[in-house]
């Protein structure tokens, strides 16, 4: 079956370092690939996707490219603010579900202190 | 934009007793999902649905019925709660046309079983 592993947290970085949360997949078909944030007592939210090998995903400074040689799509930012403080999820959408349901990775939760 | 609404936002109950949660979007979304959110576990699949009338079990549904008479409501119902079902759950919903479609959350019911 379908399965993301992301690399565990709490991760604690300093205003403006340089972020990544690693993340790798396993997948019978040929997933689309998503980071969702989910911030402090809030729903998840999209922050980015890619939908095919080499596709890069970004917003809000953060970006992730799809490597299908590695199955990985590690999520990236240069400088991380006070604000990106969140939990962050990895996961796909594989064809062989048929049903567009999301396989999540267990959560990585960002700390960033002043 | 209201999106996703979930009701209630907390409950907590008492073993053996029954409860709905209430989801309910505005989208005009076919696809409907439910979660459950666990410390340290990302989150998994209890049942979703692909429109009015059809739904399926996902990764983890004992304990757990839905329905789905409408397009935009999706509730979820606890017949026998077990602390077993201590968790948050969130509804999620998305347009489902393809699979690099986001999945839109909402904000989540805490739920306590004592």
């Amino acid at each position: 079956g379908d399965s993301v592993t992301q690399m565990e947290g709490p991760v604690t970085l300093s205003e403006e370092a340089f972020l990544t949360i690693n993340c790798t997949y396993t997948a019978t078909g040929y997933p689309s690939l998503f980071w969702y944030v989910q911030y402090p007592g809030e729903g998840l939210q999209l922050l980015l996707k890619a939908t095919k090998a080499d596709d890069k995903g970004s917003n809000k400074g953060f970006e992730a490219t799809y490597r299908k040689e590695t199955t990985s799509f590690h999520l990236e930012k240069g400088s991380v603010q006070v604000s990106d403080s969140a939990v962050y999820f990895c996961a796909l959408s594989d064809t062989g579900a048929g049903s567009y349901q999301l396989t999540f990775g267990k959560g990585t939760k960002l700390s960033v202190i002043p | 934009n209201a999106g996703v609404t979930q009701t209630p936002k907390f409950r907590i109950l008492k073993i053996g007793q029954s409860m709905t949660l209430q989801c309910a979007q505005d989208m005009n979304h076919n696809y409907m999902y439910w979660y459950r959110q666990d410390p340290g576990m990302g989150l998994k699949l209890i049942y979703y649905s692909v429109g009015a009338g059809i739904t399926d079990k996902g990764e983890v549904p004992n304990g757990y019925n839905v329905s789905r008479s409408t397009t935009e409501d999706f509730p979820l119902r606890l017949e026998l709660a077990a602390p077993s079902q201590t968790s948050v759950y969130f509804c999620a919903s998305s347009d489902g046309q393809g699979l690099n479609q986001p999945q839109h959350f909402g904000d989540g019911t805490r739920l306590s079983i004592l």
